[in-house]
């Protein structure tokens, strides 16, 4: 059974990095498979916000490309976000997710998803 | 960006009715869609991908279909666990793009 656990900060402080971590179980990123980031501001709908493969190759959201940066460390079996100058609009709940192939270029269905951290940009 | 746009945007439904939830492209987008399902303080949960396409695990009385641009969630026979917000999510280009919910309500 795959099972994905997000690991973050809780608070940020505004113009500072957001960094969250997802660790994998059940599943070896290395074998395959591309791996996600989405985010829901409280009250709001989901937004993607970047996957990467387990080669490294990264795919990224354009609203926050300047921003963002994520990694991947097959020996540890989890992938990485880092989102610097945070401000308010980056509070949200952050979910990791496993994404399928069925999308015309690449990625596709989140299949298996975290159960969320709420990260929160506050003073 | 493709802008996924739903409606309608809160149907209101009872338990056994046939509930119909469409989300439409801003552009063509072929069977690159998905759908999921999500309930209060739970991460969504996939239900259909490439269109039509049910998920393993996922009961029969939800299907997809798609006309041109528009796309169509349907719960044959609601039950009451059915009650929750529906996205759907386009994977023809990046960034891939969510619809802004819907809310089946009783």
């Amino acid at each position: 059974q795959v099972q994905l656990q997000e690991s973050g900060p809780g608070l940020v402080k505004p113009s500072e990095t957001l960094s969250l971590t997802c660790i994998v179980s059940g599943y070896s990123i290395s074998s395959g498979y591309y791996w996600g980031l989405i985010r829901q501001p409280p009250g709001k709908g989901l937004e993607w916000i970047g996957s990467i493969y387990h080669t490294g190759t990264t795919y990224y959201n354009p609203s926050l490309k300047s921003r963002l940066t994520m990694s991947v460390d097959t020996s540890k079996n989890q992938f990485s976000l880092k989102l610097t100058s945070v401000t308010a609009a980056d509070t949200a709940v952050y979910y990791c997710a496993r994404s399928g192939y069925s999308g015309y270029d690449w990625g596709g269905e989140f299949d298996y998803w975290g159960q969320g951290t709420l990260v929160t940009v506050s003073p | 960006d493709i802008q996924m746009t739903q409606s309608p945007s809160a149907p209101s439904a009872s338990v056994g009715d046939r509930v119909t939830i469409t989300c439409r492209a801003s552009q063509t987008i072929y069977t690159y869609l998905n759908w999921y399902q999500q309930k209060p303080g739970k991460a969504p949960k996939l239900l259909i991908y490439g269109a039509s396409s049910l998920q393993s695990g996922v009961p029969s009385r939800f299907s997809g279909s798609k006309s041109g641009t528009d796309f169509t969630l349907t719960i044959s026979s609601l039950q009451p666990e059915d009650f929750a917000t529906y996205y759907c999510q386009q994977t023809y280009t990046s960034p891939h793009t969510f619809g802004q919910g819907t809310t089946v309500e009783i």
